[in-house]
């Protein structure tokens, strides 16, 4: 089993969709849930940290299951600009960060 | 953004040669990585420094070296590769393990 495992899409989307990207991992140890975000032929960056209680950071919410060792990312109002690669970051507190291959989202118009 | 800087961003190297690759941060961080991304590939953790001291070491073959001389800097020495080792090579730092990372842009290495 992966460590980290996300469905690859492709996800092609209107403008102003709704979509929601899912994640689960191995690790009941994990500590540290992330989100980032890759464009095409750049480096990942952080798009949101993860936590128990769920957070919002604009268009985009985040929520952890713990229990079922699950973690979601949702984009509401989607815009061109919101294509790219997202991936799912689980850590352990002995700063090991384990990466899923990405789920990739095309927006179009 | 330059808190993470990665030099050369290009790099094509024959089986043979030895080469060096270079990131810095200075975003003031403790802990640094190096990761490998292959197509079609999830990022592979490769090495963890935290406090200069390597914690994190994947199996990952003899012929990539780390050094990490201070908290700054991080260097991944190249010798003898395969072809199969051509990728990009990620750099990245981060100050707390609930923090995230950091990434930098990358070198490109081609191995031929």
């Amino acid at each position: 089993r992966k460590e980290v495992e996300q469905d690859p899409g492709p996800f092609n989307v209107p403008e102003g969709a709704t979509v929601a990207f899912n994640c689960t991992y191995s690790n009941s140890a994990s500590q540290s849930f992330f989100w980032y975000r890759q464009d095409c032929r750049k480096e990942p960056k952080l798009l949101m940290s993860v936590y128990s209680s769920g957070n919002e950071d604009g268009r985009f919410t985040a929520q952890l299951n713990r229990a079922s060792q699950y973690i979601s990312l949702l984009i509401r109002d989607s815009k061109l600009s919101d294509s790219a690669t997202y991936l799912c970051v689980v850590g352990t507190n002995n700063n090991d960060m384990r990466f899923g291959a990405g789920t990739r989202l095309t927006v179009k118009p | 953004e330059t808190g993470v800087t990665q030099t050369p961003r290009h790099l094509v190297m024959g089986m043979t040669n030895k080469k060096s690759l270079k990131c810095e941060q200075h975003l003031g961080h403790n802990a640094m990585y190096w990761y490998k991304q292959s197509a079609k590939k999830p990022l592979e953790l490769m090495f963890v420094y935290s406090l200069e001291e390597r914690v994190e070491n994947n199996s990952v073959p003899s012929r990539f070296s780390p050094e990490c001389p201070n908290s700054s800097h991080l260097f991944l020495h190249l010798h003898t590769l395969q072809p199969e080792d051509s990728a990009l090579y990620l750099c990245a730092s981060s100050q707390d393990w609930r923090d995230g990372a950091f990434f930098g842009q990358g070198t490109r290495l081609t191995v031929v």
